[in-house]
């Protein structure tokens, strides 16, 4: 069965460094997401991408944060400058094309990065 | 009020016993409903698509109650292997370019033999 993988399962970085989180999403999904998840907290909506742009953002994916899909395969969340309060875990997700306006179709996640900002 | 609402639990379930717990949601144009399991520090997992007229996949039924803006999941003849959080996820299309999923903060259910 075809999933979702994530690497580097975790990452431990300094506050100010930048970060580069990798996905390969599922090979004919074309919608690919972020989220994040703060220990003990609920799963929170990042950014969704599609057709090579950016189709929504939450008011967490500021400035620091970007997304890029360099290559056919990957999907990456880059974070510029990390600060203490971007420790969490980050899934990535990816949906298939639907073919119905307002038909949506499951995300599948991926086991997710934890990022530990010291 | 939070867009999306859970009773975090946990509900203790004997093994063999039925459980259900609801959600609520505060956006009434909301379209579709989804529940995730997801176990301590792993991925959320899906589990099932909520339909308008309720649907069950083995053990799980799920319902939807547009009227009150709440969605249930009950589990039959509980197993240990259902010990997990369960994520009640409400889906906003993005005009023609995916979804956005709203997570609630879960229910733990912890099945004891």
């Amino acid at each position: 069965e075809p999933e979702v993988t994530q690497t580097p399962s975790h990452q431990v970085t300094q506050m100010g460094q930048e970060v580069i989180l990798r996905c390969v999403p599922i090979s004919n999904h074309l919608y690919f997401y972020w989220y994040r998840q703060i220990l003990g907290q609920k799963v929170e909506f990042l950014v969704s991408f599609y057709n090579n742009e950016i189709s929504e953002k939450s008011e967490i994916f500021d400035d620091q944060f970007s997304v890029e899909r360099p290559d056919g395969s990957n999907f990456t969340l880059k974070i510029r400058s990390t600060k203490l309060e971007d420790s969490a875990m980050y899934f990535c997700a990816s949906s298939r094309l639907s073919p119905l306006a307002g038909i949506s179709y499951e995300q599948y996640f991926g086991p997710g990065t934890r990022l530990t900002v010291t | 009020r939070k867009e999306v609402e859970q009773d975090p639990g946990p509900f203790n379930v004997p093994e063999g016993a039925t459980v259900a717990f609801n959600c609520t949601y505060s956006n009434s144009a909301s379209q579709s409903f989804f529940w995730y399991r997801q176990d301590c520090r792993k991925e959320p997992k899906l589990l099932m698509s909520v339909y308008s007229s309720g649907n069950e996949d083995g053990r799980f039924t799920a319902q939807l109650n547009r009227a009150s803006q709440y969605i249930s999941l009950l589990i039959r003849d509980s197993k240990l292997s259902d010990s997990a959080t369960y994520l009640c996820v409400v889906n906003e299309v993005i005009k023609a370019a995916g979804n956005k999923l709203t997570f609630g903060g879960g229910t733990r259910v912890l099945v004891k033999p």
